[in-house]
């Protein structure tokens, strides 16, 4: 148990609507990523937050937001849900947020169906 | 366009045998390059990590080379495992806080015969 946790495990949804992910980082970690991971796309970073501020960006869509509550849990928005986001999204915390050269703890994902 | 290729895609391997698999970059400003493992089921967990101002880097049975020049890193399985089956992933990042995307490599699944 890596000590990240995100909700819901599961979501099934249709095309066009809106979804709301959940990540809670591990306690003491300032820092939480988002990663999506797909078949065909493999492993994407979406967007870094560290402290309640955005710090490094990625392949992430316009139809996708993010931010970091004062708590340090972070909310992946996805709207205009389309089939191709069908996917396992995954939330990542570090503790000093210096990317991707310190450890990243991994949650178990949230797996996206889009109907 | 891949700023990361890996390879090979999947890779069976005896009990005891030695697993390859290698990365390829592009962009010269990464400067850290860790491989992560991931088990069905399960979020990726760091394994193993290398700077490029090293050629080499040993963990028991895990050893990473780097090859600056060519651009390209290799994770080494010694003695594989069936507990080792699992897909790898490598990946470059670039200097901290430069608000630059990290890439990952498109994965490697190792099977491991007993």
């Amino acid at each position: 148990d890596s000590g990240v946790t995100q909700t819901p495990k599961h979501l099934i949804t249709a095309t066009g609507q809106r979804v709301t992910l959940r990540c809670s980082p591990r306690s003491g970690d300032l820092s939480v990523y988002w990663y999506q991971q797909s078949l065909d796309q493999g492993l994407q970073f979406l967007i870094q937050y560290y402290n309640g501020e955005e710090r490094a960006k990625g392949n992430i869509l316009e139809r996708f937001s993010a931010q970091q509550f004062p708590d340090l849990h972070s909310e992946l928005n996805l709207s205009s849900l389309e089939l191709g986001d069908s996917a396992l999204y995954f939330c990542a915390s570090s503790a000093r947020g210096t990317g991707g050269r310190e450890t990243q703890y991994f949650g178990p994902g949230t797996r996206l169906l889009v109907l | 366009q891949q700023q990361v290729k890996q390879s090979p895609q999947s890779l069976i391997v005896q009990k005891g045998g030695i697993s390859i698999i290698n990365c390829a970059y592009e962009n010269t400003a990464f400067d850290y390059f860790p491989w992560y493992q991931q088990f069905p089921g399960k979020g990726p967990a760091l394994l193993i990590a290398i700077r490029p101002d090293v050629s080499e880097k040993k963990e028991g049975r895990f050893t990473i080379s780097f090859n600056k020049s060519a651009k390209q890193f290799s994770l080494h399985i010694m003695d594989s495992q069936p507990g080792d089956s699992a897909t790898y992933f490598c990946a470059a990042i670039p200097p901290s806080n430069t608000g630059n995307q990290f890439y990952f490599g498109t994965g490697t699944s190792l099977t491991v015969i007993p």
